[in-house]
């Protein structure tokens, strides 16, 4: 079985500009959730989407949004970049019930200039 | 959710175990004690997960005294492919929620 795939792995971003990142979970996961990895705040959760809807949301502005789509697959979107949106973006998916065990993906590395 | 505290490193050698001790004093009744670890550039991976007494699995074993307020985590006969961050976390498994709160994690490096 596949795992949880993320594209693109990297990506280069100037100030201002938004970005689109792109999570495919592991087949028959319907939860997705997605986290901020930076060496000043370690890891931080983002949102969760369920059956295309939002769940659970974190502390984070609302430039950061995401959306889910019938296959389960999710996308998270950065508006209007700072330079402190440089960070490793991770998904996550799980079961439903397994609330504990979550399967990462590989993450996006993202740099703003 | 309840707090954990972990040490911000340890060090160990190659064929040695290693025992990662995590502190959630205020863990509730509902709660699960589940572990990560993280290599650099990598996402976090499942390790084990428990409730009290041990548990074990092919990679590690998870030791949970009465009290609940501790639990360690065992790495029997680590290797240099162990070096990697390990998470401790704590979270209510009724709540069906998917947000895991990391802490700073335990920076373990296994030397030759």
């Amino acid at each position: 079985k596949a795992g949880v795939t993320q594209t693109p792995r990297y990506l280069i971003k100037t100030r201002g500009q938004q970005v689109t990142l792109s999570c495919s979970p592991i087949s028959g996961h319907r939860s997705v959730s997605w986290y901020q990895q930076t060496p000043g705040q370690g890891l931080q959760f983002l949102f969760e989407y369920f059956s295309e809807t939002q769940r659970n949301k974190g502390n984070f502005p609302g430039r950061f949004s995401g959306r889910q789509f019938s296959n389960s697959r999710s996308e998270m979107n950065v508006s209007t970049l700072e330079l402190g949106d440089s960070a490793l973006y991770l998904c996550a998916s799980r079961l439903q019930g397994a609330q504990g065990e979550q399967f990462f993906g590989p993450g996006t590395r993202l740099t703003v200039l | 959710l309840a707090k954990t505290t972990q040490p911000i490193s340890m060090d160990s050698y190659e064929g040695q175990e290693v025992n990662i001790t995590c502190s959630h004093n205020n863990i509730a009744t509902n709660d699960y004690i589940t572990w990560y670890q993280q290599f650099p550039s990598q996402g976090p991976r499942f390790i084990i997960q428990g409730y009290k007494t041990k548990v074990t699995n092919e990679v590690a074993s998870l030791f949970i005294p009465a009290d609940r307020k501790s639990s360690t985590l065992s790495l029997p006969r680590v290797s240099l492919s162990d070096t990697a961050v390990y998470y401790c976390l704590v979270g209510d498994h009724s709540s069906n929620t998917g947000k895991l709160i990391f802490g700073q994690g335990t920076t373990l490096q296994v030397k030759p």
